[in-house]
C-alpha cells in the first residue's frame, strides 16, 4: 500500500513532443505529490508538485494532472527539448511523516 | 534559496574502514533531514529520517549500527558508513526540509566506492 507505481520505465520522443509519465498510488493518506528531475550523477531537483484539492497544475512547460478518484497523477512536458533528457521520479507523501515514497523512475530521451 | 550541499562529492575507501558524509543546508534551517541510497538506474531508497537533536529513525532493513546518522544542528547532518564493504558502494543523497514543510531539497549526492 506504500508503493507508488510509475510508468513507463523509459520513453523516447522527438523534440517538440509531449512525453507523459504516469504514477499511481494506493494509500489514500498521501496528500502531496511532487515530481523530480535527475541528471546522471546529480541529486534530484524539484520540478512541480500538487495536492489532491486541484486537478491540474502548470509551471512553465511542466503540467501535472491529478485524478483523485483513480488515485493517479501524471506529468506532461510541453515542447520537450533535448535538455529535458533525464530521469523523472514521481513521489508521494503524507501529512505528519513528510517522508517521500518514490516511484521507480522514467528515463526520458528527447531526440534532436 | 533552499540549497543543500554534500561533502565529499565522491570518496573511495578500503574495505573495513569508515566513511563520513556531511549534509548541510546552506541558507535555511533544516528541522528534518533524510538520507537516501540509490543504485545505478534505480530509484531512491529512503534509509533514515533525522530530526535535529534526536535519534534518527531508520527504515526497515537498514542497519542502524552500520549507518550512523547524527543531526547535531539545524544545518548539519552526517552519515557514517562503518566498516564499509564493497556492497556498500552506492550513491548516497541527503535532503532537507523546513519545519512542517513537504518540500524536500536534495543535495548533489556522494558517490561511495569501497574497494
Amino acid at each position: 500500500q506504500q508503493q507508488v507505481k510509475q510508468s513507463p520505465q523509459s520513453l523516447i520522443v522527438q523534440k517538440g513532443g509531449i512525453p507523459i509519465i504516469n504514477c499511481a498510488y494506493e494509500n489514500t493518506a498521501f496528500d502531496y505529490f511532487p515530481w523530480y528531475q535527475q541528471f546522471p550523477g546529480k541529486g534530484p531537483a524539484l520540478l512541480i508538485a500538487i495536492r489532491p484539492d486541484v486537478s491540474e497544475k502548470k509551471e512553465g512547460r511542466f503540467t501535472i494532472s491529478f485524478n483523485k478518484s483513480a488515485k493517479q497523477f501524471s506529468l506532461h512536458i510541453m515542447d520537450s527539448q533535448p535538455g529535458d533528457s533525464a530521469t523523472y521520479f514521481c513521489a508521494a507523501s503524507a501529512t505528519g511523516t513528510y517522508k517521500y515514497i518514490f516511484g521507480t523512475g522514467t528515463r526520458l530521451k528527447v531526440l534532436a | 534559496g533552499a540549497v543543500v550541499s554534500q561533502h565529499p562529492s565522491w570518496v573511495i575507501c578500503k574495505s573495513g574502514t569508515s566513511v563520513k558524509i556531511e549534509c548541510r543546508s546552506l541558507d535555511f534551517q533544516a528541522t528534518t533531514m533524510f538520507w537516501y541510497r540509490q543504485f545505478p538506474k534505480q530509484s531512491l531508497m529512503l534509509m533514515a529520517t533525522s530530526n535535529e537533536g534526536s535519534k534518527a529513525t531508520y527504515e526497515q532493513g537498514v542497519e542502524k549500527d552500520k549507518f550512523l546518522i547524527n543531526h547535531a544542528s539545524l544545518t548539519l547532518s552526517t552519515l557514517t558508513v562503518t566498516s564499509a564493504h564493497p556492497e556498500d558502494s552506492s550513491f548516497y543523497i541527503c535532503s532537507a526540509t523546513r519545519v512542517e514543510s513537504y518540500e524536500q531539497y536534495f543535495g548533489p549526492g556522494t558517490r561511495l566506492t569501497v574497494t
